[in-house]
């Protein structure tokens, strides 16, 4: 079965750094998306991207934030200088077509859980 | 505002028991709904969704969830519970927004399914 697969599982980072997290989406799929899960907590939406752009955003997605496609294959997101609340757990998705559409939903890789000290 | 409610934590099933886990929503216009699942150091797996058509949608490993408009519910249900069923189901529904762009997933707070043998 296809898969979303994300890197690292776990990075710990100092407040203040950047960081980069990793997601390789499944091959056929156009529309991704980065969700977060403060633990404890909903899981929320962060951004949506579609044909090299983003789509749709949420309030928490803040300059801080950033997402690429720089190849084919990947897509990151980058968090420009870490603070102790960025600490979440931070999953990729990706769908064949927008939210809802389609034979199944958006499938989402197993997270990255982002601890900032 | 559009928002997704499971008012249980944790649901206990003993094995062979028929499970439900409940799930309310808030949203403007016809909703889009879906249940997740999340197995330990797994991402989430979609389970089913509801567009429109028949209240009763089947989805995979045999559950099913009941739209029932006039209650703004979609409680996901299983005739007999398994042991591996136990997980983390979160019910979520598809942002409606104006402008024709495509909305984002709203995710309720997660429920943790626990099936004792």
């Amino acid at each position: 079965e296809p898969e979303v697969t994300q890197t690292p599982s776990h990075q710990v980072t100092q407040m203040g750094q950047e960081v980069i997290l990793r997601c390789v989406p499944i091959s056929n799929h156009l529309y991704f998306y980065w969700y977060r899960q403060i633990l404890g907590q909903k899981v929320e939406f962060l951004v949506s991207f579609y044909n090299n752009e983003i789509s749709e955003k949420s309030e928490i997605f803040d300059d801080q934030f950033s997402v690429e496609r720089p190849d084919g294959s990947n897509f990151t997101l980058k968090i420009r200088s870490t603070k102790l609340e960025d600490s979440a757990m931070y999953f990729c998705a990706s769908s064949e077509t927008g939210q809802g559409v389609g034979r199944t939903g958006a499938f989402f890789g197993q997270g990255t859980r982002l601890t900032v000290v | 505002a559009q928002s997704v409610a499971q008012p249980e934590d944790q649901v206990n099933v003993a094995e062979g028991n028929p499970l439900t886990v409940k799930c309310t929503y808030s949203v403007s216009g016809n909703p889009y709904l879906f249940w997740y699942v999340q197995y330990p150091n797994r991402g989430l797996q979609f389970l089913l969704k509801y567009i429109t058509g028949d209240n009763l949608v089947k989805g995979s490993y045999g559950f099913e969830a009941e739209f029932n408009k006039s209650q703004t519910s979609f409680h996901l249900k299983k005739p007999s519970a398994l042991v591996s069923d136990s997980a983390l189901y979160f019910c979520a529904v598809r942002a409606m927004n104006y402008g024709g762009s495509q909305g984002n997933l709203i995710f309720g707070k997660g429920t943790k399914l626990s099936v004792k043998p």
